[in-house]
């Protein structure tokens, strides 16, 4: 079964610092991939996406995520962290017509 | 552009009782989708629609849930009878036709059940 993987249940940066939140994923075929943010008290929101292509996807808000074959990662990225980056971000992969999250990752950004 | 709504936010009920969540798609979105979201936990899909026929609804536990999206619009997600394990965020998402995972979601209805 298609699947991904969050590995850090809360990462924790500093404003200013780039941050990574990582996703690993275990999909036969080429993946189709995703990463989501749910501020608190609001819906999810999608950020990026990755189907086919460039490697290096740039989505909303300043994010991008690195889609890597040898490794079956997709790890979010941000140059620099905003206190505002704070919310709950989760990978997802698509199979058939389903979207399938992993269990969610914590960003925590301090000033 | 109005987003996916959704009522009620809250809803908190005694154990055996019947509840039911309503869903207003974003207009012209054609697949309407929801999703179970214990905490905790990624969001786990219940039953996805295109336009008012049920194409997935293989997660759906029958026996107490059900659904409906009679003029292929507005949805209704019930559940009769509630048990204490139904608490949860019950999210309501949609797209175009083909979206390809790019879900729009609604804020969720968070169910306690007592």
């Amino acid at each position: 079964a298609q699947s991904v993987a969050q590995p850090e249940d809360q990462v924790n940066v500093a404003e200013g610092n780039p941050l990574t939140v990582k996703c690993t994923y275990s999909v036969s075929g080429n993946p189709y991939l995703f990463w989501y943010v749910q501020y608190p008290n609001r819906g999810l929101q999608f950020l990026l996406k990755y189907i086919t292509g460039d490697n290096l996807v740039k989505g909303s808000y300043g994010f991008e995520a690195e889609f890597n074959k040898s490794q079956t990662s997709f790890h979010l990225k941000k140059p620099s962290a905003l206190v505002s980056d704070s919310a709950l971000y989760f990978c997802a992969v698509l199979y058939g017509n389903k979207l399938v999250f992993g269990a969610g990752t914590i960003l925590r950004v301090k000033s | 552009e109005a987003g996916v709504v959704q009522s009620p936010r809250y809803k908190i009920i005694e154990k055996k009782q019947p509840v039911a969540f309503w869903c207003n798609p974003i207009s012209g979105h054609n697949t309407l989708y929801w999703y179970l979201q214990n905490l905790g936990q990624g969001p786990e899909l219940l039953i996805r629609y295109e336009n008012e026929e049920a194409v997935d609804d293989s997660q759906l536990p029958k026996d107490r849930f059900s659904a409906e999206r009679l003029k292929g619009v507005d949805s209704t997600l019930k559940i009769q009878p509630a048990e204490l394990g139904d608490s949860a965020v019950y999210l309501c998402a949609s797209s175009l036709r083909g979206a390809n995972g790019e879900l729009f979601f609604g804020e969720g209805s968070r169910l306690t059940v007592l």
